[in-house]
């Protein structure tokens, strides 16, 4: 069945440093992708997405792009802050059924410090 | 405007009890989910709603769990002779149709512990 793994947390890193989280996926259709970040507290949200081959994500600083040759959807910031501080998941839903359930990866601890 | 809401927020009960958790989504959204995620895991895929109709239930463990929709607004999920394995965090999501481009907002979620 369908699947995403991404990296596992947690991630640490110094305020202004360059962010990835690795995030590929397994799939029979064509997927649209999505991360949603979690902070503290909080509910999920979702942060960027993406839905056909070559779409680039962008949102608060974080993109993500669709490359169908390698599944993957790796997210990135050029310089991160404390308030990004959060968990972080991948997931994927495929268009081709009439559910389009979300099918998340395990998530990843993104800690940055001052 | 309003997000989605879940009520409680927060559940604690005795094994064999059984739970009921709500799930009110954004108004005119017909599409509802009900995902359950385990600590230190991603939101797992639970059911779905189409408006009223319940079009997938393939991710409910086994017969105690079961959901309704009966207006196709507010959502109840039901537990019923619960075990501790039940305890996680159950989260409602709602979208404005069910194509797989729409985002699903979902709701704070509801923690379940059973004890």
């Amino acid at each position: 069945g369908d699947s995403v793994t991404q990296m596992e947390g947690p991630v640490t890193l110094s305020e202004e440093a360059f962010l990835t989280i690795n995030c590929t996926y397994t799939a029979t259709g064509y997927p649209s992708l999505f991360w949603y970040v979690q902070y503290p507290g909080e509910g999920l949200q979702l942060l960027l997405k993406a839905t056909k081959a070559d779409d680039k994500g962008s949102n608060k600083g974080f993109e993500a792009t669709y490359r169908k040759e390698t599944t993957s959807f790796h997210l990135e910031k050029g310089s991160v802050q404390v308030s990004d501080s959060a968990v972080y998941f991948c997931a994927l839903s495929d268009k081709s059924g009439a559910t389009n359930k979300l099918i998340f990866g395990t998530g990843t601890l993104l800690a940055v410090q001052p | 405007g309003a997000g989605v809401s879940q009520s409680p927020r927060y559940k604690v009960t005795k094994r064999g009890q059984d739970v009921a958790l709500r799930c009110d989504p954004i108004s005119g959204h017909v599409s509802l989910y009900w995902y359950r995620q385990a600590l230190g895991q991603g939101p797992e895929f639970l059911t779905y709603f189409n408006y009223e109709a319940q079009q997938d239930k393939s991710g409910l463990p086994n017969d105690r769990f079961s959901a309704e929709r009966p207006e196709g607004s507010i959502s109840t999920l039901t537990i019923q002779r619960t075990e501790q394995r039940d305890s996680a965090m159950y989260r409602c999501a709602s979208s404005v149709a069910s194509g797989g481009t729409y985002e699903q907002y979902f709701g704070p979620g509801t923690r379940l512990t059973v004890t």
